[in-house]
């Protein structure tokens, strides 16, 4: 069967201070991966996906990048954080290939920036 | 440009009353619809999914859900509500390359 992990679960970073986020998908081949971000009380926003290792599609301008070193691993990173930068990640995948098709959500990491 | 809306922020009933959280959404084409759960620090887990076919749609946990193209709604619905039903509720329309646009949630507590 098919696992999503992320980690760390919790972070907190100085304003200013690198990021990296990490995600593995266990259990299935070229998956479509996501990167969202929900703040508190609201809704997720697409922040960052991949439909392959190399291709990354960002959804909005921000302070955020995003890497796919390897199929199943995915990596959000910034350089120097931001108070807007605080909120909870989730990770997503999705069977490769046309679209309508469910997503699978990992655990989630809670980032404080201060 | 396709778009998810949940009216409701905040909805609370009591335990074992019926519950409808509502779902509209903006599509050019036929839509595939989701809703999903998440309870407090955790990741979202699907409750139901419609694609095509029937527009009734029964989920995990006693969940169901009817697609209504008129209305271009898609609500949630379950007879008797259970404590641990009590979470966040996000409906969302499915998109190209397995995207999905989602709702801004609707928080569900339950009364005992």
């Amino acid at each position: 069967s098919q696992t999503i992990h992320q980690w760390p679960a919790t972070l907190v970073q100085p304003v200013g201070s690198p990021l990296s986020l990490e995600c593995t998908v266990e259990g299935t081949s070229n998956p479509n991966l996501y990167w969202y971000r929900q703040a508190a009380g609201r809704g997720l926003q697409l922040l960052f996906y991949s439909v392959g290792i190399g291709q990354i599609s960002s959804e909005v301008p921000q302070n955020l990048s995003a890497s796919r070193p390897q199929d199943r691993q995915f990596i959000l990173s910034s350089k120097k954080l931001l108070l807007s930068d605080s909120g909870f990640y989730l990770c997503a995948w999705s069977a490769p290939g046309a679209g309508g098709t469910q997503q699978f959500f990992g655990p989630g990491t809670r980032l404080t920036v201060l | 440009a396709q778009s998810v809306t949940q009216p409701d922020i905040h909805i609370t009933v009591s335990e074992g009353a019926s519950l409808e959280l509502r779902c509209n959404y903006s599509y050019g084409a036929t839509p595939y619809l989701f809703w999903y759960v998440q309870s407090p620090g955790q990741g979202l887990q699907l409750l139901l999914k419609y694609f095509s076919g029937d527009t009734l749609v029964q989920g995990i946990k006693g969940f169901e859900a009817e697609f209504k193209r008129s209305q271009s709604s898609f609500n949630l619905r379950k007879p008797s509500v259970h404590w641990s039903d009590a979470a966040e509720y996000f409906c969302a329309v499915g998109l190209n390359a397995g995207k999905s646009t989602f709702g801004d949630g609707t928080t569900l507590t339950v009364k005992p």
